[in-house]
């Protein structure tokens, strides 16, 4: 099956700074890239949809410029968390698809833990 | 907007027995169902998907759900759990006919007892 991966697993990081993670699709060409936030005991919640080469779309309420993701090919994305906050501690998680009308289906990755102190 | 409920925060079966989880959901438009299977350390991994056809849907791991219009439902079932089946699962229901942009259920922690 389809394999997307994230990186890093887990960061810590001070309040204020600025934390860039990472979503490859392993063994395939994803035209289509999403982000999740899940909060714990939570459900997930999409922040955003990303296509290769465009801007991403954001889900009302989420901050474009707090969470910049950037789709530069068909095989990465990067979110990137400007200014995290305690707040912004959550767990990430990636998702990829690509375009095939019968089996277009979402391959998760692992999810990125983020704790902001 | 499309919804997804599952009522059931918690479920604790013994090993052996039978499972069923509970989905409703809200969506103006024919649902593309699906459901997903969290565990510690791993993405979530697809069991099962619903878009059009049998309303009843064989899915990996020995899970099936059945699509009820009439109910708002995609319930999952398996007949027999093993403990390894324990973990968190979730329902979600597609946008369109993609899959894409999901809205998911608020999820459901199996435990099973040996």
């Amino acid at each position: 099956g389809a394999v997307v991966s994230q990186h890093p697993s887990r960061v810590i990081c001070k309040s204020g700074t600025s934390v860039k993670i990472e979503c490859r699709s392993l063994d395939f060409q994803a035209t289509t890239m999403f982000w999740y936030r899940q909060f714990p005991k939570q459900s997930l919640m999409l922040m955003a949809t990303s296509n290769e080469g465009s801007k991403a779309t954001y889900e009302q309420g989420v901050e474009k410029d707090k969470f910049l993701i950037n789709h530069a090919s068909l095989t990465l994305s990067t979110l990137t968390v400007t200014s995290a906050h305690p707040e912004d501690s959550s767990f990430y998680i990636c998702s990829a698809s690509w375009k095939n009308p019968s089996t277009d289906t979402q391959y998760f990755g692992p999810g990125t833990r983020l704790t902001v102190l | 907007a499309q919804s997804v409920t599952q009522p059931d925060i918690h479920i604790t079966v013994s090993e052996g027995a039978s499972l069923e989880l509970r989905c409703n959901y809200s969506y103006g438009a024919t649902p593309y169902l699906f459901w997903y299977v969290q565990s510690p350390g791993q993405g979530l991994q697809l069991l099962l998907k619903y878009f059009s056809g049998d309303t009843l849907v064989q899915g990996i791991k020995g899970f099936e759900a059945e699509f009820k219009r009439s109910q708002s439902s995609f319930n999952l079932r398996k007949p027999s759990v093993h403990w390894s089946d324990a973990a968190e699962y979730f329902c979600a229901v597609g946008r369109n006919n993609a899959g894409n942009m999901l809205t998911f259920g608020g999820g459901t922690r199996l435990m099973v007892k040996p």
